[in-house]
């Protein structure tokens, strides 16, 4: 049974750059895929990208591209989400899931990251 | 892009009762969605996929329908622990893979 694990909550300034990591243990994602999601304060669910390691393919929702990087380290299990540019409408929790193309049936605890001058 | 929505925004229920959480496509998706629940504080859990068959280790009270642009899912005895938000999300046509607004469950 997969377990996802985030880093924990940071604080960023208007402009600044943020890199979240997700490992996970007792099973592989490299064939199903790993998304980020996230849930900002008073909304719904949104999906950030998706990464599939075994295929080396990432996609995007298009209102991050150009500010935002999903990678990988298939030695370490561990999936990262980088994103720059950041502004204060990007405060939300970070969520990783897993799977990539249809539904998500393991998450990780959640990331909250703060975007504040 | 495929819009979700769901209604109503808010439904408030007495516990034993029926809840009836509705989604709609705005083109067809098949049945190709999936339905979360999601606590305060917690991460969402995946309660449906393909319109209509449970995730490992949800209860039968929770049952799914629908195809193409409508779509239901229904608790058919709320308990305590079933109070949250519930989400629909489509993988049909991808990206984006897109979320509905949600619909809060509260005590009535």
């Amino acid at each position: 049974q997969v377990q996802l694990v985030q880093s924990g909550a940071e604080v960023k300034t208007p402009g600044s750059s943020v890199k979240l990591s997700c490992k996970a243990s007792g099973d592989t994602f490299s064939n199903s895929g790993l998304t980020w999601v996230r849930l900002a304060p008073g909304q719904g669910l949104e999906w950030v990208g998706g990464i599939i390691p075994m295929f080396g393919t990432t996609n995007y929702a298009q209102k991050f591209r150009g500010r935002v990087t999903i990678s990988a380290d298939e030695s370490t299990s561990t999936v990262f989400l980088d994103l720059r540019s950041l502004k204060s409408e990007d405060t939300a929790v970070y969520y990783c899931a897993r799977g990539s193309v249809r539904w998500f049936d393991a998450w990780g605890q959640g990331t909250l990251v703060t975007v504040s001058s | 892009e495929i819009a979700m929505t769901q209604s109503p925004a808010t439904l408030s229920v007495s516990p034993g009762e029926r809840a009836t959480l509705s989604c709609r496509a705005s083109q067809s998706v098949r049945s190709n969605i999936a339905w979360y629940q999601q606590k305060p504080g917690q991460a969402p859990r995946l309660l449906m996929y393909g319109a209509s068959t449970r995730a490992t280790g949800i209860p039968a009270r929770f049952s799914g329908s629908g195809s193409g642009t409508e779509f239901t899912l229904t608790i058919s005895s709320l308990q305590s622990e079933d109070f949250a938000v519930y989400y629909c999300q489509q993988y049909n046509q991808w990206p984006p893979l897109t979320f509905g607004g949600g619909t809060k469950v509260e005590i009535k």
